[in-house]
């Protein structure tokens, strides 16, 4: 089954303590994207990945470090995690970053993440 | 810059009733658009989009929006609400058409009642 996962699905977690969410796609997608969700402000882009050993920043990347070694994966690392980075976060792929005409996102399940 | 404004963070509707879910965007140039869809406890899946091929969409589960220029909108409509229909909606706006360049709105969390 084509699918986007992410884990772990929930985690509570303290001020400082390095934490990383994972993300894994079987779809052989180029693009990956890493967003946050914060009621109110909808979905905002951290950062993205054209491809392996392309990174890019989004729209709110203060905070967090990605890397992608692999195609399928896209782990996103907060080194000193604060209470303002309490969210839901989202993993998203696509066939293409570049392919005009609109390329649909696939989104895994999302991780809550608190920060105490 | 480019950016969408849903209008309604919250709209009720009865089960039968019309759904109607405002989009309003920003665009410097004829942009791309898109719906999505999260049910509770999932992530967003596509509902529809448009790429200027043709100014009425449909989209899965009945669901249709019309791009509309002159009012620069791409209001989300179905004509009878079902109970499955409770979900948050989301528009989106990219005016490269690309993915990585996709901009969401806030979302309008859209509640179905008997």
């Amino acid at each position: 089954e084509a699918q986007v996962t992410q884990n772990p699905r929930y985690l509570i977690t303290v001020t400082g303590k390095k934490l990383t969410v994972t993300c894994s796609q079987n779809m052989n997608h180029e693009y990956m994207s890493w967003y946050r969700q914060d009621p109110g402000l909808g979905l905002r882009q951290i950062y993205y990945s054209m491809n392996v050993e392309v990174t890019d920043k989004g729209d709110v990347p203060e905070g967090y470090k990605v890397s992608r070694k692999e195609k399928r994966n896209f782990p996103l690392i907060l080194e000193s995690p604060s209470p303002n980075q309490t969210s839901l976060y989202f993993c998203a792929s696509s066939f293409s970053g570049t392919s005009v005409g609109g390329e649909k996102l696939f989104f895994g399940s999302g991780t809550q993440l608190s920060v105490l | 810059a480019q950016s969408v404004t849903q209008l309604g963070s919250h709209v009720s509707v009865s089960e039968g009733a019309l759904v109607l879910l405002r989009c309003n965007y920003s665009s410097s140039v004829p942009p791309y658009l898109f719906w999505y869809v999260q049910y509770p406890n999932q992530g967003l899946q596509l509902l529809l989009k448009y790429t200027s091929a043709a100014t009425l969409v449909k989209g899965i589960n009945g669901f249709e929006a019309e791009f509309k220029k002159s009012e620069t909108s791409f209001h989300l409509t179905k004509p009878s609400a079902h109970m499955s229909d409770a979900a948050e909606y989301f528009c989106a706006v990219s005016k490269t058409g690309t993915a990585s360049k996709l901009t969401f709105g806030t979302g309008t969390r859209l509640q179905v009642t008997l």
